[in-house]
């Protein structure tokens, strides 16, 4: 079962920055907190990963909190292409699996 | 570098015939995962090979469902007597090892009619 919680559904005007939160309150000190979206019917794509520190790449941002129990993927300026379901993952490198929940459907409105 | 291939794109079985899907990992990626979406549902993860291994198939069904990573060649995934619950998108992930992120590819849909 899915370790994270995450809201059903947002949106976002596009050009403006799109916060996606997770929480992961029973997270563990070894385990990464991963995001995937997955646009359509295609593929899952893989954004970002982070442990500890906030971590930032050509896609996205990721804020993990102190206490590490909540995140926020950042999508600075979203755009119709970025509609998608955006799924917050904590996984253990080298545990073989991802589980993948229910996920947040973001809806980039023009 | 090409990304992950799979084939068929979409596939349509008659119940009780076998389904064959391939996945080609990406170059240098020996680590190949096979997922299932089921319609309105998320990804379930399914097995994980490394060349000529199958080191967890935790999630495949007990029967008519078997994955092999040859030495040589694609990762298939059989599925032997489809029945109607078999109508999937199966999706297809690699990586270069276990400590990387999985990288999916476009994925299988399949019909049983």
């Amino acid at each position: 079962d899915a370790k994270t919680t995450q809201p059903t559904s947002m949106d976002c005007a596009e050009g403006r920055a799109a916060n996606l939160p997770c929480n992961h309150s029973t997270i563990s000190g070894n385990e990464y907190v991963y995001w995937y979206r997955q646009i359509h019917s295609q593929g899952p794509q893989y954004i970002i990963h982070g442990l500890k520190n906030n971590e930032t790449n050509e896609m996205a941002s990721l804020i993990i909190t102190e206490d590490r129990k909540s995140s926020t993927l950042i999508l600075p300026h979203a755009t119709l292409r970025d509609t998608a379901v955006y799924y917050c993952i904590v996984y253990i490198q080298g545990a073989q699996k991802l589980v993948f929940g229910q996920g947040t459907r973001l809806t980039i409105n023009p | 570098n090409a990304g992950v291939m799979q084939n068929p794109r979409h596939l349509v079985r008659r119940r009780g015939q076998e389904a064959r899907l391939r996945c080609s990992p990406m170059k240098g990626h020996s680590h190949v995962y096979w997922y299932r979406q089921l319609p309105e549902e998320g990804l379930k993860f399914m097995v994980y090979l490394q060349k000529e291994n199958i080191i967890d198939e935790s999630g495949m069904p007990k029967e008519r469902f078997s994955a092999e990573f040859p030495k040589e060649g694609p990762s298939i995934l059989r599925i032997q007597q489809v029945v109607r619950g078999d109508s999937a998108a199966y999706f297809c992930a690699s990586s270069p090892s276990r400590e990387y992120e999985q990288y999916f590819g476009p994925g299988t849909r399949l019909t049983v009619t």
